[in-house]
């Protein structure tokens, strides 16, 4: 069976601190993928990446981070110098073939990060 | 120009109605998709379509039926509304992309719709 875990339930940083929101996973398949959702208080889920099992490397775009590490089962989350506009829910996800064929991916949501930025 | 569409963003119902959202995804995706996000913000999968094929049916009562008139189109009609249907409810859509490592799907979501049963 899949979890995520992200651990904290809401966290309050200054503008321009640095954030870093965690994310815990659980899988048992090989082949998986793990993204970030950012869901802003309007309310709609805005993709911010996704991660293939198979590669590692870290992740840089703008002020925004991606630490992924298949030891620790972790796909970490940093924001750099931060901004009021950053303020939102964050949610990981993990994505598994539940079967063979197109469809059959299902995101496994985590319960969400909410991040609020003071000014 | 929205990617994936649905409509109405807000609904506000008596129990015992029945009530339909639609959903319309431009980004020619094969497989749509129907999640709901309950009141303390956990997202789960409902239904997922692939070609107008239901492929994933997570458990959800019969009064919700989904419909798939062709694969860009997924609409959720809800039967007998009760209270504990109050929800957001998002559509999405993916495409399988790549092959190998480097293949990928990425799910892309709608707005949500707001439904409350009173």
């Amino acid at each position: 069976a899949q979890k995520v875990t992200q651990a904290q339930t809401e966290i309050s940083v200054v503008e321009k601190e640095d954030v870093t929101l965690d994310c815990v996973y659980e899988t048992r398949d090989t082949t998986y993928y793990l993204f970030w959702y950012k869901q802003p208080p309007s309310g709609e889920l805005v993709f911010l990446i996704r991660r293939n099992s198979f590669d590692e490397q870290n992740e840089i775009s703008g002020r925004y981070s991606w630490n992924f590490q298949k030891s620790t089962s972790s796909f970490n989350f940093t924001i750099t110098a931060s901004q009021v506009v950053d303020s939102a829910v964050y949610f990981c996800a993990l994505s598994e073939a539940q079967g063979s064929g197109a469809g059959s991916y299902q995101l496994t949501f985590g319960k969400g990060t909410k991040l609020s930025v003071i000014p | 120009d929205t990617a994936v569409s649905q409509t109405p963003k807000y609904l506000v119902t008596q129990m015992g109605n029945d009530k339909s959202i639609k959903c319309e995804q431009n980004l020619g995706h094969d497989t749509m998709y129907w999640y709901k996000q309950d009141s303390k913000k956990f997202l789960k999968i409902m239904f997922s379509y692939n070609n107008k094929e239901l492929i994933i049916n997570e458990t959800v009562p019969n009064r919700f039926s989904p419909k798939s008139p062709d694969k860009a189109h997924l609409n959720l009609h809800i039967n007998s509304l009760e209270l504990g249907d109050s929800a957001v409810y998002f559509c999405a859509s993916s495409q399988e992309e790549g092959q190998g490592e480097n293949s990928g799907n990425t799910i892309y979501f709608g707005e949500g719709s707001w439904l409350t049963v009173v």
